[in-house]
């Protein structure tokens, strides 16, 4: 595709619930991120996939969240049990092994 | 552990003005730096990168930053500032694969 498509663009849910929040990489892009934006504040690394290799996953904040990632193509970001903590944007991006990140527009999380 | 710091949270500047961003890396080995653009209700560009070579380096949007080694610093620049240069810039190093970001400083350019 032209860029970073991430969906839903918006997400509401309640306290408890579990979400997953989906990320279409830029085709042949072997790297992908992704990160969290809390409001007014800077992007908090939370997961790192290239290749095939064994993804870093030393920013994820706590047990409850999980990525997964399809070879290249596809990956998925899963909040379980949702907390109001959770509420940010949560941005995806990708590049080549060493090159710029293209970051998508994002996932507005809110928890109620 | 890589580590990225602006130490600035705003920069005001007069349009017409010159404009400096700043930032300061930690990182083992040769660094990779960045600089990212944020604006309001839109999701981050990329403006430039330093990878090796000439310290100076030339990016989008008529934006430039120096390298300084001794430093470990980064600074975005820019000569003559436009009001639509306000936006969050983020600096951003690459260590171990992942790119760890700075907080954001935000440019506020009025005319």
């Amino acid at each position: 595709g032209a860029g970073v498509s991430q969906s839903p663009s918006n997400k509401v849910t309640e306290k408890g619930k579990d979400v997953e929040l989906r990320c279409d990489p830029i085709s042949g892009h072997t790297a992908l991120y992704w990160y969290r934006q809390r409001l007014g504040q800077g992007l908090e690394f939370l997961i790192y996939f290239q290749g095939n290799s064994a993804p870093d996953k030393s920013g994820l904040p706590s047990d409850r969240f999980s990525a997964e990632r399809t070879g290249e193509s596809v990956s998925t970001l899963t909040i379980q049990r949702t907390q109001q903590e959770d509420s940010a944007v949560y941005l995806c991006a990708s590049s080549l092994l060493a090159g710029a990140l293209h970051f998508g527009n994002g996932t507005r999380l809110t928890v109620t | 552990a890589q580590s990225v710091a602006q130490p600035e949270d705003q920069v005001n500047v007069a349009e017409g003005n010159p404009l400096t961003v700043k930032c300061t890396y930690s990182v083992s080995g040769n660094p990779y730096l960045f600089w990212y653009v944020q604006y309001p209700n839109r999701g981050l560009q990329f403006l430039l990168k330093y990878i090796t070579g000439d310290n100076l380096v030339k990016g989008s949007y008529g934006f430039e930053a120096e390298f300084n080694k001794s430093q470990t610093s980064f600074h975005l620049k820019k000569p003559s500032a436009l009001v639509s240069d306000s936006a969050l810039y983020f600096c951003a190093v690459r260590g171990g694969g992942k790119l760890i970001f700075g907080q954001g400083t935000e440019l506020s350019v009025k005319p």
